[in-house]
């Protein structure tokens, strides 16, 4: 699996757009890009993943660069509950293949 | 649907002492996978099941780590002799096979004193 570089942590004020960056340069053309979010004391929760284009659902947004070795989380309202853990990870979608977690982005939304 | 179920929550127990911890994963999921998490690090991947066969258990300390999966369903992980580096809080999770989206329980705390 394709390693990703995620800034320690970003500071967020509450009710704007937090952009959180993740470089993922070794990259293969079949790896999809997760993100997860930890909030303290509980288990990662799934947001998105894409593959090429860029994905929106009601959590946020993912915009994945052309080259496809960068990509940015979206969220577009933060809030104080969306301070969390975020990981960004690259993996290949297959029946079994692993989920390798990294240190993550500590976002901390503030009033 | 019912989520990932753990248990015990919080776990004390001294150097040298064994321990267990239990999973239920969501009904149906093929892929389980045990993960620990020491303070302020990211999870790290121990063992991971397909139903009941092992997929990848490279960064499973074997000579003090042990799981099982039953019948692909519950799966429990046990350390014996367990050592204070073990403190961490121990996650299930669970997927369907071939779905990309894991999802994870709230975990147990051990300590280890």
């Amino acid at each position: 699996d394709a390693k990703t570089t995620q800034p320690p942590s970003m500071d967020c004020a509450e009710g704007r757009a937090a952009n959180l960056p993740c470089n993922h340069s070794t990259i293969s053309g079949n790896e999809y890009v997760y993100w997860y979010r930890q909030i303290h004391s509980q288990g990662p929760q799934y947001i998105i993943h894409g593959l090429k284009n860029n994905e929106t659902n009601e959590m946020a947004s993912l915009i994945i660069t052309e080259d496809r070795k960068s990509s940015t989380l979206i969220l577009p309202h933060a809030t104080l509950r969306d301070t969390a853990v975020y990981y960004c990870i690259v993996r290949v979608v297959e029946y079994g293949n692993k989920l390798v977690f990294g240190a993550g982005t500590i976002l901390r939304v503030k009033s | 649907e019912a989520g990932v179920a753990q248990s015990p929550r919080y776990k004390i127990i001294e150097k040298r002492q064994s321990v267990a911890f239990w999973c239920n994963p969501i009904s149906g999921h093929a892929t389980l996978y045990w993960y620990q998490q020491i303070l302020g690090q990211g999870p790290k991947l121990l063992i991971q099941f397909q139903n009941n066969g092992v997929v990848d258990d490279s960064q499973l300390p074997k000579d003090r780590f042990s799981a099982e999966r039953l019948k692909g369903v519950d799966s429990t992980l046990k350390i014996q002799p367990a050592k204070l580096e073990d403190s961490a809080v121990y996650l299930c999770a669970s997927s369907e096979g071939g779905r990309i989206e894991a999802f994870f329980g709230q975990g147990t705390r051990l300590t280890v004193v």
